[in-house]
This record gives structure tokens, C-alpha cells and sequence, in this order.
């Protein structure tokens, strides 16, 4: 089935480092949301994202819906220890206008 | 805060048996959905509901799963003959109506079939 390429599939960083990770479609998405996932929990809505260029914070982290309306990004400023997860992406295709497109995930680990 | 809630935490049973997996929404939402997630791997989409139907449902779902929403705030799934490769961790997600996919998880239910 449709994929999003979610990358990197793995971060391991310096508390109190910025991140950067971003998703890539294949087709145009209306929407973008970003979850976060800890061991044993369900996804966190951390933002949604609803129209081409918009940038969102929420705290320490940004997301921005890319303007070719086929990537999206997440940025966490300062990281800290427990902002440790998995980040996953997912998305609306234009083209389906129920089901969400999940990316694989991008394993964060943050070094105190 | 509102959220959504899973019962039970965990299931284990035995293959070819049935289980039911339930879910309570945030009492304000109206589109339920079930999704699984094998260990280590991604979040996969099972089915979407509303107005107490399926709207939407993957290639997984199949004619061994059900989904119900049997009173005004459960919303189960049914798994009539259990497989191996059932076992998931099952999260039950739910929305409200003007935003769509803003989905909110619950925390799950792990499934192993034995």
C-alpha cells in the first residue's frame, strides 16, 4: 500500500541538541500530523498541519507543511531526555479522504 | 483531559479462538477507528467507522474481524479466529467532528495469540 518515507529511521544525539527529521510523499497530502509514540503507549498528536507552507509550534517543536504539498518536517529545539520516542509522520492523500498514511517512524534517543 | 481507553492492557489466547477487544472514544467524537502495530514496525490502518458504519477499511480487515459500536460509548473489535500473525498491539483512535485527523490513540491493547 501507500508509503511515506520518513527519515531518519534513527537519531542519537547530545542533550540539548536540535533535531531534524521529514517526510516525503510520493503524492499531494492535504494534511500532515506528527505523533509522538513511548515504549508501551499509544501515538501523541504533537501537531497537525492543514495548509501548504504552514508552520506550527508546539513548545520546543515545529513542523512545517512543505510547499510542493508532498514533504513535511519536524524540528525539536534544545532536546531533553524525555522527548526520547519514536516521531511518526502521517498523512491525508488528497486522493482519499479518510484514511491516513503512516510513515515507519524515526527512533529518537537523546544522550544526557 | 479527556482520552480514550483500552480494555484489557493485554490478551493473550490461544489460536482459533475469538477475542474482543474494547474501546471507549472521548465521549464527544464521532469517528472511531482501529489500528494495529506489530512490534517494532509501523502504525497500520484496520478500519474507520461513523455513523455506526465502516466507512473505510484495509486489505488486513478481513472477514475475520468486526468492528461494534454496541451502546453510546463502546466501539469493540472482533477478531473471530485468532491467527499468529494476529498478534499486535491494537490502538483504538478517536476523533471529533471538524477535525478529522486529529486523531487521539488510546493506550492499547496487546494481543498474543499463542
Amino acid at each position: 500500500g501507500q508509503q511515506l518515507n520518513q527519515s531518519p529511521q534513527s537519531m542519537f544525539i547530545q542533550e540539548g541538541e536540535d533535531v531534524s527529521m521529514n517526510c516525503t510523499s510520493s503524492s499531494i497530502f492535504n494534511t500532515w500530523l506528527w505523533y509522538k509514540q513511548e515504549p508501551g503507549e499509544g501515538p501523541v498528536l504533537l501537531i497537525a498541519l492543514y495548509k501548504a507552507g504552514e508552520l506550527t509550534s508546539n513548545g520546543r517543536l515545529t513542523a512545517q507543511f512543505g510547499i510542493t504539498r508532498k514533504d513535511s518536517f519536524l524540528n525539536i529545539s534544545a532536546s531533553i531526555p524525555s522527548d526520547v520516542g519514536i516521531y511518526f509522520c502521517a498523512g491525508r492523500d488528497a486522493g482519499n479522504n479518510r484514511k491516513l498514511i503512516w510513515g515507519l517512524g524515526t527512533s529518537l534517543a537523546v544522550n544526557p | 483531559e479527556p482520552e480514550v481507553t483500552q480494555t484489557p492492557s493485554h490478551q493473550v489466547t490461544q489460536m482459533g479462538q475469538e477475542v474482543i477487544l474494547r474501546c471507549v472514544p472521548i465521549s464527544n467524537h464521532l469517528y472511531f477507528y482501529w489500528y494495529r502495530q506489530i512490534l517494532g514496525q509501523k502504525v497500520e490502518f484496520l478500519v474507520s467507522f461513523y455513523n455506526n458504519e465502516i466507512s473505510e477499511k484495509s486489505e488486513i480487515f478481513d472477514d475475520q474481524f468486526s468492528v461494534e459500536r454496541p451502546d453510546g460509548s463502546n466501539f469493540t473489535l472482533k477478531i473471530r479466529s485468532t491467527k499468529l500473525e494476529d498478534s499486535a498491539m491494537y490502538f483504538c483512535a478517536s476523533n471529533r467532528e471538524g477535525a478529522q485527523y486529529e486523531q487521539y490513540f488510546g493506550p492499547g491493547t496487546r494481543l498474543t495469540v499463542t
